[in-house]
């Protein structure tokens, strides 16, 4: 039972153009929503996230937009890098547990940025 | 300002030994979480603990593992008679405050082979 999706395993984008990460999710009692960004060997990085009471947060390069009618949430990356060559994890808190509890990820989309 | 340590970074056992995970929060932080990724996988919660206090193990199998955050010294994730399945990535991650949506940051991780 997957409470959180990530349904495009891989994603290649040429540098310089504009990356859309997506994912879904199934428990409506989520409230914060995050995303990190992990090398192979090293830990996830966080990198930006959003609050279920907005509908969108920016940060640099980084955006992300929840549509929470839908249960879907997406990354934006522009414009995109070869250092954001990296496996991206989509991850939501609250739930039942509610209050700071144990992050529930996708599996992760692996983004290869092109030269 | 060192991050999230995790030792030892590779940990190679036989099946029905021991694996005794080591992780030192940041500075400041009191929460303390772990999580398990098996291959192709997202990360999976285990159990979130603050200083000398469990506050949820829903994530953790009921048999052979434990973890404590005693009042001096680093987390310990215990794993007792390890089998195949074991096999995994095991991260450690902290934050400073128990808040809806708190970032967490992670360490390396810890590689589990059992043999």
């Amino acid at each position: 039972d997957q409470q959180v999706k990530q349904n495009s395993p891989s994603l290649s984008v040429q540098e310089g153009r504009i990356s859309i990460l997506n994912c879904d999710y199934t428990n409506s009692m989520f409230d914060y929503f995050l995303w990190y960004k992990k090398y192979p060997a090293e830990g996830p990085t966080f990198l930006i996230s959003i609050s279920s009471i907005k509908d969108k947060n920016e940060d640099g390069r980084f955006t992300v937009f929840l549509n929470k009618s839908a249960k879907h949430l997406s990354l934006h990356i522009v414009p995109s890098q070869p250092g954001d060559s990296a496996v991206y994890f989509c991850a939501a808190s609250g739930g039942e547990r509610g209050g700071a509890d144990g992050l529930t990820f996708g599996k992760g989309t692996h983004l290869i940025i092109q030269p | 300002n060192a991050g999230v340590m995790q030792n030892p970074r590779h940990l190679v056992r036989r099946r029905g030994q021991e694996a005794r995970l080591r992780c030192s929060p940041m500075k400041g932080h009191s929460h303390v979480y772990w999580y398990r990724q098996l291959p192709e996988e997202g990360l999976k919660f285990m159990v979130y603990l603050q200083k000398e206090n469990i506050i949820d193990e829903s994530g953790m199998p009921k048999e052979r593992f434990s973890a404590e955050f005693p009042k001096e010294g680093p987390s310990i994730l215990r794993i007792q008679q390890v089998v195949r399945g074991d096999s995994a990535a095991y991260f450690c991650a902290s934050s400073p405050r128990q808040l809806a949506g708190a970032e967490q940051f992670f360490g390396p991780g810890t590689r589990l082979t059992v043999l």
